[in-house]
């Protein structure tokens, strides 16, 4: 298995501008998680699906941030208008069970 | 809101030192899980561990999960400069089941360890 395959590994975008991050699971993983990862806050989760539905979405900054699943194969998370302070590594990962979650290399977005 | 802290932050140590990273919170997880991640690259799980009191061994890497599922420990023996990276404990669950899938992270251990 070619593990969790995120796109692209690096984007620069400027400000206002709409960004989208793509995330392929492992197959057979139920549950996908999105995380983000600054130097001040660590790894914090912003959502998560299992059996492609969303189930907490609670960590989501706000509006301009959205992610879909639409299929068990394929996820995105989009931002519009992206904004300097979303400049960070966002995470996509994949699990069976709660029981240790596979991660992908991770996409750096630097918003200018 | 569920917390882990883990301690310390920062750790540089010369190759062949032990040492061990602990991770702490006030509430009870169903299991507590330990990655490490290289810069670029995403974290990697090295191990879970369910039970209260729990030891699990791995290599040179000694994981405990303390009594009450609260707390755990990374002791690493004769680190090496292989050792170094970003180690950080998640909890996942919690005592009534609920957010079954749901890691909570701690902020990270950084170990460099110098040859």
């Amino acid at each position: 298995d070619a593990g969790v395959i995120q796109s692209p590994r690096h984007e620069v975008t400027e400000m206002g501008q709409e960004v989208t991050l793509r995330c392929k699971p492992i197959s057979g993983h139920d549950y996908l998680f999105w995380y983000r990862q600054t130097m001040m806050r660590g790894l914090e989760l912003l959502i998560y699906f299992n059996n492609n539905v969303p189930i907490d979405d609670s960590g989501m900054p706000e509006d301009r941030f959205s992610a879909k699943m639409p299929n068990a194969s394929f996820s995105t998370l989009k931002i519009q208008p992206s904004e300097p302070r979303d400049s960070a590594v966002y995470f996509c990962a994949s699990s069976l069970d709660s029981y240790g979650y596979t991660f992908g290399s991770g996409t750096r977005l630097t918003v200018v | 809101t569920q917390l882990l802290e883990q301690s310390p932050q920062f750790l540089s140590i010369q190759e062949g030192e032990n040492l061990t990273v602990y991770c702490n919170s006030s509430s009870v997880f169903s299991s507590l899980q330990w990655y490490r991640q290289e810069p670029g690259e995403g974290p990697v799980l090295l191990v879970t561990v369910v039970t209260g009191g729990e030891v699990k061994k791995l290599k040179r890497l000694t994981f405990q999960f303390g009594d009450a599922r609260k707390d755990s420990s990374l002791h690493i023996t004769a680190a090496q400069p292989g050792d170094t990276g970003l180690y950080l404990c998640a909890g996942a669950g919690d005592a009534g089941g609920t957010s079954y899938g749901k890691l909570t992270f701690g902020q990270g251990t950084i170990l460099t360890v110098h040859p």
